[in-house]
């Protein structure tokens, strides 16, 4: 496996449901992150992870709870969802200490909430 | 509020042709300014990026052209293919907030043959 890769790669759930959605970098990157992509939105940044420590949190509800068990893995714990949050779900990484900022994203994972 | 406003939402260029983007921002720290190219079914990938104290760079057939006092960039891509339909998010980030990418909202183009 190379880059980053992301499963599973389309997630059907209802309201009630609790899931997970996985990200994995095999770049050797230390940073990664959480964004979500709707139609007609910029792409929002939703979690930061720097050497596993989260550094931002931009105002996510708490129904999305992300987790970082090392530098190269990074989960995404979905619970009580809304039909709203149906978007793609991108996950990327980076090398933190390299000032180009070139994120490498991974393919997303399409999440409907019904 | 959106930092970095982007157009046209959609664009259709003939083969061959030039196709144009263009970017604003507001905020005058922002030091880093790609461009991402997203296929369907794909996440975006960095396509050219530059930094303020150029105003061109070219990568074979696409450029970026950046305009520091009018705080606008643009993405050129010459001689347009079909392969090239896809779309494109700038992008901007300031190195004294980390390395958070502020996006456009993106642009579909199109590439008739």
């Amino acid at each position: 496996e190379t880059g980053v890769t992301q499963t599973p790669r389309h997630l059907v759930m209802g309201m009630t449901n609790k899931k997970s959605l996985k990200c994995e970098q095999h770049l050797g990157h230390n940073a990664m992150y959480w964004y979500k992509q709707s139609a007609k939105k910029p792409l929002e940044l939703m979690f930061v992870y720097n050497f596993k420590e989260q550094t931002e949190n931009n105002s996510v509800p708490s129904r999305f709870s992300p987790e970082c068990p090392n530098s190269s893995h990074l989960f995404l714990h979905l619970h009580t969802l809304q039909p709203e949050d149906s978007a793609l779900y991108l996950c990327a990484s980076s090398f933190r200490d390299i000032p180009t900022y070139e994120q490498y994203f991974g393919p997303g994972t399409r999440l409907t909430v019904t | 509020q959106q930092q970095v406003k982007q157009s046209p939402q959609s664009l259709i260029v003939q083969k061959g042709g030039i196709s144009i983007i263009n970017c604003a921002y507001e905020n005058t720290a922002f030091d880093y300014f790609p461009w991402y190219q997203q296929f369907p079914g794909k996440g975006p990938a960095l396509l050219i990026a530059i930094r303020p104290d150029v105003s061109e760079k070219k990568e074979g057939r696409f450029t970026i052209s950046f305009n520091k006092s009018a705080k606008q960039f643009s993405l050129h891509i010459m001689d347009s293919q079909p392969g090239d339909s896809a779309t494109y998010f700038c992008a901007a980030s300031d190195s004294n907030s980390g390395y958070a990418l502020n996006f456009g909202k993106g642009t579909s183009l199109l590439v008739t043959p």
